[in-house]
């Protein structure tokens, strides 16, 4: 099965300040790494796929990059709605594992 | 608009069964294949397995492989998952997911979840 890390477990930010998270695969996945946003008592929302292309509807200043084995997600200035967790994703194989999810809290 | 809505969840003994549904709605379900993710309180999300569009692949996470099964009918815009032989650790919320026909296999819709738990 291919292990998916996510780093750090948890931030705390400011409103407006950039954010970035990191997600590293046991192996290649090409781009397929998806990322999801989960508010306390709700379902995941997908942000972005394949590494890079945002989900219609979500803000441009989520942004994704990388490929291969490492990723990173980005927030380009934090707004209060953005506090959550946030997991990624592979979908290169089954199982299509998850990471163990980044909490982003307010500081 | 997209709608996934899951129903079946509750309290069952360890080593019995349950069936989990999910009705979807606003979009042609038979062209979607279609998984469950489960959530234990507190902790990440887990994949738990996925159905092809008409039912011809199905594949499971390790976990769950050959106690649960997942099934469809796309007559009635509806996905199951038969759980068999439950244990304390399947106590999770399940919820099902719509995935995208982008080829990247991406969970673009997902239903509000239903909680199992597994308690004596």
């Amino acid at each position: 099965d291919i292990q998916m890390t996510q780093s750090p477990s948890s931030l705390s930010a400011s409103v407006g300040d950039r954010v970035t998270i990191t997600c590293r695969a046991s192996q290649s996945i090409s781009s397929y790494l998806n990322w999801y946003q989960q508010q306390p008592g709700k379902a995941p929302k997908l942000l972005i796929y394949a590494a890079s292309n945002l989900q219609s509807g979500v803000p441009s200043r989520f942004s994704g990059s990388g490929s291969g084995t490492e990723f990173t997600l980005t927030i380009s200035s934090l707004q209060p709605e953005d506090f959550a967790t946030y997991y990624c994703q592979q979908s290169y194989s089954t199982p299509r594992t998850f990471g163990q999810g980044t909490k982003l809290e307010i500081k | 608009q997209v709608q996934l809505v899951e129903s079946g969840g509750g309290l069952v003994k360890p080593g019995g069964s349950l069936r989990l549904s999910c009705a979807a709605s606003g979009f042609t379900f038979s062209d979607y294949y279609m998984s469950w993710i489960r959530q234990a309180p507190g902790k990440g999300l887990e994949w738990v397995s996925y159905i092809s569009s008409s039912s011809t692949y199905t594949n499971y996470g390790d976990s769950v492989k050959g106690r649960f099964t997942i099934s469809r009918d796309n007559a009635k815009n509806s996905l199951y998952l038969q759980m068999n032989s439950l244990r304390a650790e399947d106590t999770a919320v399940y919820y099902c997911a719509r995935d995208s026909n982008s080829g990247w296999y991406q969970s673009d819709y997902w239903g509000q979840g239903t909680l199992v738990t597994v308690s004596s």
